[in-house]
């Protein structure tokens, strides 16, 4: 079945500096792969979908990459502010024809002043 | 654009009572609609597929006589809570996914959550 990591379960890090995430997946080839923000006793919110067929997109300061050869995307938050601190979510799609997302686990992500 | 909105945030109840949860695409339409259950430090674990007018697809281990999902509208689901036990006390957050259009990503938009305690 398919399996999603994202290797850091918290990250902390220095205000001003950039932010890098991990997520890599296992057993399947998705075709496109997502990034959300989850605040605590919030629902996620949806920052960036990223293609198999593009390497790279930006948003604002956040910047995520996909190497389906390594089956790795990295998610990139630059000069990092305090506020961006909350649990970022790897998704991806389980089945193209169904519609369904499967999450990895998050990493919580500290920024300190 | 794409805001999702879930009634109510928070609900507690006793043991054997049944618990309604509203979920609403409010300024766009949705083709499918998701519930999700989150334990605290863990990942959001799929509960359910819902499309208009048809029947829920569960998940492998989802009682669909205990989690009643209605899908009345294009911007509108629910899920029941039937006979509520301490073990179903969780968060649970429904996404309702866009074909895209209007600037939107064809993707899922998350409502805010619905803490559910039973006690």
């Amino acid at each position: 079945s398919q399996k999603i990591e994202q290797n850091s379960e918290a990250l902390n890090i220095q205000e001003g500096k950039t932010a890098t995430l991990t997520c890599n997946y296992t057993n399947y080839s998705p075709a496109y792969l997502q990034w959300y923000r989850q605040d605590p006793g919030r629902g996620p919110v949806f920052l960036l979908l990223i293609r198999e067929n593009e390497k790279e997109k930006r948003k604002e300061r956040l910047k995520v990459t996909f190497d389906t050869t390594l089956k790795q995307s990295l998610f990139h938050i630059t000069a990092s502010q305090p506020a961006d601190s909350a649990t970022y979510l790897c998704a991806l799609d389980q089945d193209s024809s169904a519609s369904k997302i499967i999450f990895g686990s998050g990493t919580r992500l500290s920024i300190r002043p | 654009g794409a805001v999702v909105s879930q009634h109510p945030s928070r609900v507690i109840c006793k043991s054997g009572t049944s618990v309604k949860i509203e979920c609403r695409s409010l300024d766009f339409q949705a083709t499918t609609m998701f519930w999700y259950r989150q334990f605290p430090k863990q990942s959001l674990m799929l509960m359910a597929t819902s499309n208009e007018g048809s029947k829920a697809t569960y998940e492998q281990g989802v009682e669909k006589d205990k989690f009643l999902i209605n899908h009345a509208s294009l911007t509108l689901s629910t899920l029941t809570v039937t006979s509520a036990h301490p073990e179903d006390s969780s968060f649970y957050i429904c996404s309702a996914r866009t074909s895209g259009g209007q600037g939107l990503t064809d993707t899922q938009y998350f409502g805010p959550g619905t803490r559910l305690t039973v006690l």
